[in-house]
């Protein structure tokens, strides 16, 4: 069965950081595109950043400058780095597998409270 | 950058009942649009992909259409399963968008 696990959630000041992980069983994060997808409580869903399986990265405004992904191709693990955390990072953080399909697969998502 | 806009933001219905909503974008996405289904404190689930390809183990009283810039998500018979919050999704271009969501409720 293909899954993905977060962890690394938790609360932080206002600027300070944050690293996320996100493992992979049943598939290899190195062959895919992968992609952190965030969603504020009680809010919409808005997609964060995507690695792609040759490097290629893209972020969006909201976090670019700020945020880093990256993989660990032994351990199958999906990261992202986060730095100068303001409050409106406040968030569950999914990881999603991200295919000509869209986002197939997704985590169960942790949640990241940035404090004043 | 492109808008996903979702229409309505609500939806009372009733088991049973058939139920349709529309996402528009802001320019020509093709058929690159997917949608999902969340329910209360999970991970959205992916339903939908290029515009009205059923993902596997999907029921089939899900459906798409649509491409360019107008879509439309049908459900042909609610179930009790159903009642859950729905987006729209482009992957034409970064960065990737949602529509704002439509919470499906039970009238």
């Amino acid at each position: 069965e293909m899954q993905l696990v977060e962890s690394g959630g938790g609360s932080v000041q206002r600027g300070g950081s944050l690293r996320l992980s996100c493992v992979a069983s049943g598939f290899t994060v190195s062959s895919d595109y992968m992609s952190w997808v965030r969603q504020a409580p009680g809010k919409g869903l808005e997609w964060v950043s995507v690695l792609y399986s040759g490097g290629t990265t893209y972020y969006a405004d909201s976090v670019k400058g700020r945020f880093t992904i990256s993989r660990h191709n032994s351990n199958n693990t999906l990261y992202l780095q986060m730095n100068s955390l303001r409050l409106e990072d406040t968030a569950v953080y999914f990881c999603a597998r991200t295919t000509v399909k869209g986002f197939d697969i997704w985590g169960q998502g942790t949640m990241v409270t940035v404090s004043p | 950058d492109i808008q996903m806009t979702q229409s309505p933001s609500t939806l009372s219905a009733s088991v049973g009942d058939r139920v349709t909503i529309t996402c528009r974008a802001s320019e020509s996405i093709s058929y690159w649009l997917a949608w999902y289904q969340q329910r209360p404190g999970k991970a959205p689930k992916l339903l939908i992909y290029k515009a009205s390809s059923l993902e596997s183990g999907v029921p089939s009283r899900f459906s798409g259409s649509g491409s360019g810039t107008e879509f439309t998500f049908t459900i042909s018979i609610l179930q009790p399963d159903d009642f859950a919050v729905y987006y729209c999704q482009q992957y034409y271009s970064y960065p990737y968008s949602f529509g704002q969501g439509t919470k499906l409720e039970i009238k």
